[in-house]
């Protein structure tokens, strides 16, 4: 089996701060994808990435970057960071797009 | 743009109740439908999945996918209040990624 890893696992940010959120997997999947999840709703899909050095937007990129360094590393930079964006951020990976995917804990973010 | 909804939003049924949860889907061109789990403040967690018309069974918990009615179910026999969590579904095209829809909280009550 595997795991992912997402530092950190909580992240306080000023209002307008650049903040990076960092994500590992040991799969050795070739896809990984960055969620959102506002309290106890569903996941809009922010970013993800087929394969070291691709990014493709979501849903939900504007107001985000990304960066897939190498194939088990994919980070999420949220540009100028919005209290309206306070939420719980997940890291998955696949193998595939129609492939189960598998989650890391998340990352809560509090903007102040 | 695919869509993916999901109901009801919310539902409390007794322990050992027959739970049937729905989703429908816009793009009939989707080829892989599934189920996730989401226990309280934990990661979600792949349940099942099904590719083709028909049913699948795995213990407690049968997936029914009728494509032609852009729709998909999970059911759960003999619900256990260990059951009570957000389900979500996804749908996807072969090539493209899952698109979720914005869950189902269920609360299996002793």
């Amino acid at each position: 089996g595997g795991i992912i890893t997402q530092t950190p696992k909580f992240l306080i940010g000023q209002e307008g701060q650049k903040l990076t959120l960092k994500c590992q997997q040991n799969f050795n999947h070739d896809t990984m994808y960055w969620y959102r999840q506002d309290s106890g709703k569903g996941l809009r899909l922010i970013y993800y990435s087929i394969t070291e050095n691709d990014l493709q937007k979501g849903d939900l990129s504007e107001g985000y970057d990304a960066s897939r360094e190498k194939k088990s590393s994919f980070s999420l930079t949220v540009t100028s960071a919005q209290k309206n964006e306070m939420a719980v951020f997940l890291c998955a990976s696949s193998p595939g797009g129609a492939r189960e995917q598998y989650f890391g804990p998340g990352t809560r973010l509090t903007v102040l | 743009q695919q869509k993916v909804q999901q109901s009801p939003e919310s539902l409390i049924v007794p322990e050992g109740a027959m739970t049937s949860l729905n989703c429908t889907f816009s793009d009939s061109a989707s080829q892989y439908f599934a189920w996730y789990r989401q226990h309280s403040g934990k990661a979600p967690k792949a349940l099942m999945s099904i590719f083709s018309n028909g049913e699948k069974e795995e213990g407690r918990f049968t997936i029914h996918l009728n494509k032609a009615s852009l729709h998909f179910s999970l059911h759960i026999r003999d619900s256990q209040p260990s059951d009570s969590a957000l389900y979500l579904c996804a749908a996807a095209n072969s090539g493209t990624y899952q698109r979720f829809g914005t869950g189902t909280k269920l609360q299996v009550v002793p």
